[in-house]
């Protein structure tokens, strides 16, 4: 079956700290992979995807690597801010449905 | 271009009432899907719509319902309340062709359900 599997939080970093969100996924086919954030109090929010193996996505200094020899899109960027504190979601897609990993709240402090 | 809008912002029911939730898509988005967000449990896929016509549903109860109307928006109906349908409810669309592999969705903000 498809699932995602993502380091359990949370997470504490201070301000200008290098992040890796962990995710791994199991998945018949080719699926795509996605990052979403969540706000507080907001809904997702697309931050990054990639849809074949290699390809990188990026946003706002955020890159994951599509790792299809270890199923994998870890999250990172080099230097975290403040405003960067909220849950953030690995998802895949298999062409008919999403499937969300369980989030990973992060929290940068000053 | 206005997002994927979700009415009400918050509800509180008594547990055996019934709610309904109202989500609108993106102009030109054709699908939309609804999601349960209970604490500590990450996003469950309640139900999918596309023209229409429900085209997946998730592991649910039948008390878990839902329609989309000729103008793509959607309801969804919470029959017989209980505690634990506590939860946010989040909309999402995707774009005209309906391709999330390529597009992902595009969420609102949701619906905050309280049982009480």
């Amino acid at each position: 079956g498809n699932s995602v599997t993502q380091m359990e939080g949370p997470v504490t970093l201070s301000e200008e700290a290098f992040l890796t969100i962990n995710c791994t996924y199991t998945a018949t086919g080719y699926p795509s992979l996605f990052w979403y954030v969540q706000y507080p109090g907001e809904g997702l929010q697309l931050l990054l995807k990639a849809t074949k193996a290699d390809d990188k996505g990026s946003n706002k200094g955020f890159e994951a690597t599509y790792r299809k020899e270890t199923t994998s899109f870890h999250l990172e960027k080099g230097s975290v801010q403040v405003s960067d504190s909220a849950v953030y979601f690995c998802a895949l897609n298999t062409g008919n449905q999403f499937y969300f990993g369980t989030g990973t709240s992060l929290t940068v402090i000053p | 271009e206005a997002g994927v809008t979700q009415s009400p912002t918050h509800l509180i029911k008594t547990r055996g009432q019934q709610a309904t939730l109202r989500c609108s898509p993106i102009s030109g988005h054709t699908s939309v899907y609804w999601y349960q967000q209970a604490l500590g449990l990450g996003l469950q896929f309640l139900l999918w719509y596309d023209e229409g016509e429900e085209r997946n549903r998730g592991n649910f109860p039948p008390r878990f319902s839902g329609r989309q109307f000729p103008n793509y928006s959607s309801e969804l109906n919470v029959n017989a309340l209980e505690l634990e349908d506590s939860a946010l409810y989040l909309c999402a669309s995707t774009q005209r062709g309906g391709d999330p592999m390529n597009y992902g969705y595009t969420f609102g903000s949701g619906t905050r359900l309280t049982v009480v």
